[in-house]
């Protein structure tokens, strides 16, 4: 069974430019979550999707937007790209939203999308 | 905000000794995660502990809970050149959704032969 795959898993952008960072997850997960990990930082939340409506947002500025379709599948896009935006942008995804009483909706994560802004 | 606070950051150790990580916050957590990440890899999941108080083994790793939900815990007993890598812990707000965690920092582990 396939895991999470994020794509592409490296780019380079410049300063203002726009860029979309794809995630497909576990077969039958329908929560899909975004983190930011910058280097030698532990990742950071960004946005969690659950059924396609937004279900949680981190501390990140408007130039960060999200969406999920109905195959579960996961866009992330930031805006006007920033130095500080070079970052590993993980995608993990669940089976639900909540905590299950054994612990076993766990986030599986994908190997990420390594992006530079020069 | 809610701060998961991770110790030490760095660990260089040789092999056969232990070692513990902790992770310490003001937040309760309905659950925590430890995660191990490689260069370059998205982190994975070692072990889930919900419960206070409890403790899970697995192999030569020893993850514990706090009574309180607070803080957690990592031993490795005789390190290995093979768990060298960056250790996170990763914790879920009470009554917060499991999709959105608070990670330390990480501790980068060492290991040489």
């Amino acid at each position: 069974d396939a895991g999470v795959t994020q794509s592409p898993t490296h780019l380079i952008k410049t300063r203002g430019q726009q860029v979309t960072l794809r995630c497909s997850p576990i077969s039958g997960h329908k929560s899909v979550s975004w983190y930011q990990q910058v280097l030698g930082q532990g990742p950071q939340f960004i946005f969690q999707y659950y059924e396609k409506e937004e279900r949680g947002r981190g501390n990140f500025p408007d130039r960060f937007s999200a969406r999920q379709f109905p195959n579960y599948s996961s866009e992330l896009n930031v805006n006007a790209l920033l130095l500080g935006d070079s970052a590993l942008y993980l995608c993990a995804s669940s089976l639900a939203l909540g905590v299950l009483s054994s612990g076993a909706n766990v986030l599986t994560f994908g190997a990420g999308s390594r992006l530079t802004v020069l | 905000t809610q701060l998961l606070e991770q110790s030490p950051q760095f660990l260089s150790i040789q092999e056969g000794e232990n070692l513990t990580v902790y992770c310490n916050s003001s937040s309760v957590f309905s659950s925590l995660q430890w995660y191990r990440q490689e260069p370059g890899e998205g982190p994975v999941l070692l072990v889930t502990v919900v419960t206070g108080g409890e403790v899970k083994k697995l192999k030569r790793l020893t993850f514990q809970f706090g009574d309180a939900r607070k803080d957690s815990s990592l031993h490795i007993t005789a390190a290995q050149p093979g768990d060298t890598g960056l250790y996170l812990c990763a914790g879920a707000i009470y009554g917060g959704s499991q999709g959105n965690l608070i990670f330390g920092k990480g501790t980068k582990l060492s290991v040489k032969p």
